[in-house]
C-alpha cells in the first residue's frame, strides 16, 4: 500500500487567484493522477503526471489551467489558475505502482468565491 | 472509452440490513477497485477486485469479469457504512474510469 499526504485539505480562495496543491507520497511511484470531482458527481481524471516528463491532459484539460508538476518519485504538485467559481471541487491525486491498486490522497475541498 | 455504471443510484437502509451493489462495465478489464467516499470526501479502499470473490468483514465482493459486472455486499448495515461508494476500472491504460456511484444512506 502507499500513504499520500495531501495539502491543504480544504481552502476557500478569491476568483482570479490561483491555488497549488501538493501530494507527497512515502514511497517512490512510477505513476501519480490528478482526479477532479465536482460537487454531487464523480471523479474525473485530469492528467498523468510522470517524472522526467511532461503531464499528460485528459480532454477538456489544458496545462495552462491546470499546470502540473513532478519533480521526482515521491511528490507531484496541481495548480489551479486564474480560478472562478467554476473550479469549486474535490481535487485527489492518486498513485499506482504498475498494474496494482490504486491509493488516493484524503483530497483538497476548494471552494471559489 | 470504457463505460461504467453503478445500481442502485441511492439507497435507504435501516440498520442492521443487508445490501447489494452493482457495478456493470462495457469492456475487459485489468483492474477493478470499490472505494467508500465517507462525508469528508476521502476516498477509502475496499476492495481491489479484477475477479473472484473477497471478504473483509461485514463486506464482500465479487467480480465476474467474464460477464463485465461486480458485486458490493454489506452485511448487517451501520450508520457509519452511509456514504458514497464508488465503482472504478481500468483497462490497459493505468488511469481508472469511475462509475456515478451508490449513495447509501443508513438510518438507526
Amino acid at each position: 500500500s502507499a500513504v499520500i499526504s495531501q495539502k491543504p485539505s480544504r481552502d476557500i480562495c478569491q476568483r482570479g487567484t490561483s491555488l497549488t496543491i501538493q501530494c507527497q507520497v512515502d514511497s517512490q511511484v512510477t505513476m501519480m493522477f490528478w482526479y477532479r470531482q465536482q460537487p454531487g458527481q464523480s471523479l474525473t481524471l485530469i492528467a498523468t503526471a510522470n517524472q522526467g516528463s511532461e503531464a499528460t491532459y485528459e480532454s477538456g484539460f489544458v496545462i495552462d489551467k491546470f499546470p502540473i508538476s513532478r519533480p521526482n518519485l515521491t511528490f507531484s504538485t496541481l495548480t489551479v489558475s486564474n480560478m472562478s467559481p467554476e473550479d469549486s471541487s474535490i481535487y485527489l491525486c492518486s498513485v499506482r505502482q504498475g498494474d496494482t491498486e490504486a491509493f488516493f490522497g484524503q483530497g483538497t475541498r476548494l471552494t471559489v468565491v | 472509452g470504457i463505460q461504467v455504471e453503478q445500481s442502485p443510484p441511492d439507497l435507504i437502509l435501516q440498520e442492521g440490513a443487508n445490501s447489494t451493489l452493482r457495478c456493470n462495465f462495457s469492456d475487459s478489464v485489468n483492474n477493478l477497485q470499490w472505494f467508500h467516499q465517507n462525508p469528508w470526501g476521502q476516498l477509502i479502499n475496499l476492495f481491489y477486485i479484477p475477479s473472484g470473490t473477497k471478504q473483509n468483514g461485514r463486506l464482500s465482493a465479487t467480480t465476474v469479469a467474464t460477464e463485465r459486472y461486480s458485486l458490493l455486499y454489506i452485511s448487517s448495515s451501520q450508520t457509519t457504512d452511509s456514504g458514497v461508494y464508488f465503482c472504478a476500472v481500468g483497462s490497459g491504460s493505468y488511469q481508472l474510469t469511475f462509475g456515478k456511484g451508490t449513495k447509501l444512506s443508513v438510518i438507526p
